[in-house]
């Protein structure tokens, strides 16, 4: 079964500055999706950013970019000129892409970042 | 597009008494839509998958004579906490997927029950 995994319960970031949220997984597929969510106090589940295993580029969403490391099962979000709004919980996901594979997805547990003024 | 709505947003029921949630996918066909429940300050926890016109799938733990899940159409979906306890008191969260890769959430249900 696959697993994710956050080691980073927290973490805190000055506005404008940069943060670096830590995701490692494991799994024998070869073929895959990684997301990151966020979930701020609303606790509606927002999708940051998504990156196919088979793409080698990282993905990058304005401000939001990914390293997507397969062979150390690596999947970081790096977070450009924080914003207040940018507080929340982010997780880490993984999603399965072989024909006849499930489409559910594991979380992390999940990191909570807040950013100071 | 790939709005998801949940109704109720929040609800309080007394121990015993059942409660029902939808999940509707208001712009799109879902041909997959999952249940999670998350307590306060940890992560999701996949309940179930429910596909339109079949059984659902039940997560090992899940008790599925408890936690009823119908998929009637490829737009609703309902989960009826029966006979809920205080222990069932928790935030309940749908997610519809349609052909493609994401999954798109709803905004959540808080369940209290007292």
């Amino acid at each position: 079964a696959q697993t994710v995994t956050q080691s980073q319960p927290e973490m805190s970031v000055q506005e404008a500055e940069t943060v670096t949220l830590s995701c490692t997984y494991d799994t024998s597929e070869s073929d895959y999706y990684l997301f990151w969510y966020k979930q701020p106090p609303s606790r509606q589940m927002i999708l940051v950013i998504r990156q196919e295993a088979y793409k080698q580029q990282n993905a990058t969403e304005n401000r939001f970019s990914v390293n997507f490391q397969k062979a150390a099962k690596s999947f970081s979000l790096k977070i450009s000129d924080s914003q207040l709004g940018d507080a929340a919980m982010y997780f880490c996901a993984y999603r399965s892409d072989f024909q006849g594979g499930s489409e559910k997805l594991v979380f992390g547990k999940g990191t909570k970042l807040t950013v100071n003024p | 597009g790939a709005v998801v709505s949940q109704h109720p947003s929040w609800v309080i029921c007394k121990s015993g008494t059942s409660v029902k949630i939808e999940c509707r996918s208001l712009d799109f066909q879902a041909t997959t839509m999952f249940w999670y429940r998350q307590f306060p300050k940890q992560s999701l926890m996949l309940m179930a998958t429910s596909n339109e016109g079949s059984k659902a799938t039940y997560e090992q733990g899940v008790e599925k004579d408890k936690f009823l899940i119908n998929h009637a159409s490829l737009t609703l979906s309902t989960l009826t906490v029966t006979s809920a306890h205080p222990e069932d008191s928790s935030f309940y969260i749908c997610s519809a997927h349609r052909d493609g890769v994401e999954q798109y959430f709803g905004p959540g249900t808080r369940l209290t029950v007292t």
